[in-house]
Parts: C-alpha cells; sequence; structure tokens
C-alpha cells in the first residue's frame, strides 16, 4: 500500500513566523510532488508543485523535496491569519496518473 | 487557466432519489478525472478515476453500480448518485488532470454538497 504521511497537527504558529509543515512518502519512484490548501468547506487548491530534488520557491512559499530520503516539505515565510488552512501533500505514484494524499495538517496562524 | 466547475455547488434531495453531479473543464481538456468524498474533518477519499470514453475505475469499497461514473467528453465528467441514503451525504469534489508532458497536477472543482434527508 502506497502512503503519504502528514503530522494532522493542529500546527499553530504566529504572525510572521515561519510555518513548516512536512510530509514522507513510501513510494520511491514516485516523481511528482504537491502542496493543496484547503479552507473549512472548500475544496483544495493547488499552492505548489515540485519534481525535482532540492528548494522550489514561489513568493511566501518553498517546497523542499529530498528524494533519497522520501521527504517533502513546505515552508511558509510570514505566515498570515488568512494562511490558516489544512494542507494536503500529494505524491503522484510511479507508473501511472493516480495521486496519493495525505490526509493534511491544520495551520492555525494567531494574529 | 485550469479551470474546473461543478454542478450544483448544493443539492438536498430525499432518501432514494438519485442525483447528478456535472464536472467540467472550462479551459483545458482533462484525459482524467477524478472523484472524491470528503467528510466533515476527514480527508479526501478517491473514490474513481475516470478516462474519456472507458469505464471508470473505482476503489476498492467504492460500489460502481450505486456511484455510475460517464465521462462522455474531454471536458465533462458526471456522477450520479444512486438510491441516494442519508449515509451518502457528503462533500463530494472532482478533479480534472491535463496531461501534458510530466504535468500531472490535479485542478480541483469547488465540490458539490449533498445532503439526503
Amino acid at each position: 500500500q502506497k502512503e503519504v504521511e502528514q503530522n494532522s497537527g493542529p500546527l499553530s504558529v504566529p504572525e510572521g513566523a515561519i510555518a513548516s509543515l512536512n510530509c514522507t512518502y513510501s513510494d520511491r519512484g514516485s516523481q511528482s510532488f504537491f502542496w493543496y490548501r484547503q479552507y473549512s468547506g472548500k475544496s483544495p487548491e493547488l499552492i505548489m508543485f515540485i519534481y525535482s530534488n532540492g528548494d522550489k520557491e514561489d513568493g511566501r512559499f518553498t517546497a523542499q523535496l529530498n528524494k533519497a530520503s522520501q521527504y517533502v516539505s513546505l515552508l511558509i515565510r510570514d505566515s498570515q491569519p488568512s494562511d490558516s488552512a489544512t494542507y494536503l501533500c500529494a505524491v503522484n505514484v510511479s507508473g501511472g496518473f493516480k495521486t496519493i494524499f495525505g490526509a493534511g495538517t491544520r495551520l492555525f496562524v494567531k494574529a | 487557466g485550469a479551470v474546473v466547475s461543478q454542478h450544483p455547488s448544493w443539492v438536498i434531495c430525499k432518501s432514494g432519489t438519485s442525483v447528478k453531479i456535472e464536472c467540467r473543464s472550462l479551459d483545458f481538456q482533462a484525459t482524467t478525472m477524478f472523484w472524491y468524498r470528503q467528510f466533515p474533518k476527514q480527508s479526501l477519499m478517491l473514490m474513481a478515476t475516470s478516462n474519456e470514453g472507458s469505464k471508470a475505475t473505482y476503489e476498492q469499497g467504492v460500489e460502481k453500480d450505486k456511484f455510475l461514473i460517464n465521462h462522455a467528453s474531454l471536458t465533462l465528467s458526471t456522477l450520479t448518485v444512486t438510491s441516494a441514503h442519508p449515509e451518502d451525504s457528503s462533500f463530494y469534489i472532482c478533479s480534472a488532470q491535463e496531461v501534458k508532458n510530466r504535468g500531472d497536477e490535479q485542478f480541483f472543482g469547488p465540490g458539490t454538497r449533498l445532503t439526503v434527508l
């Protein structure tokens, strides 16, 4: 069973701090990795995707991928109360187009 | 770009009736669409994968005769919940995948909240 694991949280950070969200996956052949944000009662929206080892930055968001450790993370700099949501890590299963989602980490940013 | 719509956004129906939910990719062609269900405070649960022109692939435990999926074109997939019961009340979300190079991001529709009385 191919899995994606996330700490369910909640993760609470003060406004302006860096929020660090972590994710591990079991399928060593996975090539595509995604972070989605889901507000309560809404559907997920794509924040970032990353395919290569290392860091990828987009505004206040940085995705980090380490395939050797089967680990992907999302850093949110200068966290804002509007960043409070559930963050879903998703991994594309090797050999197909099926994506496995983690259960999500709830983030609270305190004003 | 990459906009996915769902209709209706919410529906209330009586037990025993059938409900159809539409998922459309508005500005791209989606060879693959996915249907998810999400109960309150729980994670997304993949129900089925739908490929244009072929039968849907259902996840283990999902009744294919109860959740009918049709992917008739590259921009439209429908999910019909047949003989709905209160336990089918949930948030149903579709996503669409535009296959280009290695681009396999899923773009989600806004979801349909189903309440069965």
